[in-house]
């Protein structure tokens, strides 16, 4: 199976830098996802890493290091705006050579002026 | 990445009916998945849906409660069958590109 850890909640004021960590442990490992969700919203698709390193996009940048199984989502630049759920996914190849998503828990973050 | 139109966006149903949900996506793809979401949750795979092929289903999930249809490379249904107040919940369907995945806007669905 996969399971995926990352914090519940974090609060950060506009103009902060904050990181939302995710670890994770699934078989058939193949990238990590980070999702952005506004309430009532749909998941919107933020980054992707498939391999070890930083990626970056605007404000947003993600980690992965694939021996810690580790991954992280930083937001540069807080906006009021990037108050949201944020969920980490883990690219899973399954039985069926599907590649799959499968998602965290998520973390609340509260962007406070 | 696709765009996807997913109907109905709500809807209040009676125990023990069905509920069928749509997605349209604007352009071809080969694999889309079904995910559930209670408010304040994660999202829970239900299945993948390949067309031409029978879905896949996660563990917990079974054919006879949520069938699927995938008739060709832009078009899947979801089928909520013999619904009870647990089967309330808001229900997604996304397509997979390159790197991730884009979602239909939702449904949701309360059961009374």
């Amino acid at each position: 199976g996969q399971s995926l850890e990352q914090p519940s909640e974090v609060t950060a004021v506009e103009g902060a830098i904050v990181q939302i960590n995710c670890t994770y442990q699934t078989s058939g490992f193949y990238g990590l996802s980070w999702y952005q969700q506004h309430d009532g919203g749909a998941p919107t698709f933020l980054s992707y890493n498939g391999l070890d390193g930083l990626e970056e996009t605007g404000r947003f940048s993600s980690f992965l290091s694939r021996s810690d199984s580790y991954g992280y989502l930083l937001l540069q630049e807080l906006q009021m705006k990037d108050s949201a759920s944020y969920f980490c996914a883990v690219r899973d190849r399954g039985e069926r050579n599907f590649n799959k998503f499968y998602f965290g828990s998520g973390t609340k973050l509260n962007v406070k002026p | 990445s696709a765009v996807i139109s997913q109907k109905p966006s709500r809807d209040i149903c009676q125990r023990g009916t069905s509920l069928t949900i749509q997605c349209q996506v604007d352009s071809q793809v080969t694999m889309m998945f079904w995910y559930r979401q209670q408010p304040g949750q994660s999202l829970t795979l239900i299945a993948t849906a390949n067309q031409g092929s029978e879905a896949t289903y996660e563990s917990g999930f079974v054919i006879d409660k949520f069938p699927i249809s995938r008739p060709n490379l832009t078009f899947s249904t979801l089928t909520v069958s013999n619904m009870s107040p647990e089967d309330s919940s808001i229900y997604l369907c996304s397509a997979s590109w390159a790197d991730g995945y884009t979602f239909g806007s939702g449904t949701r669905l309360t059961v009374v």
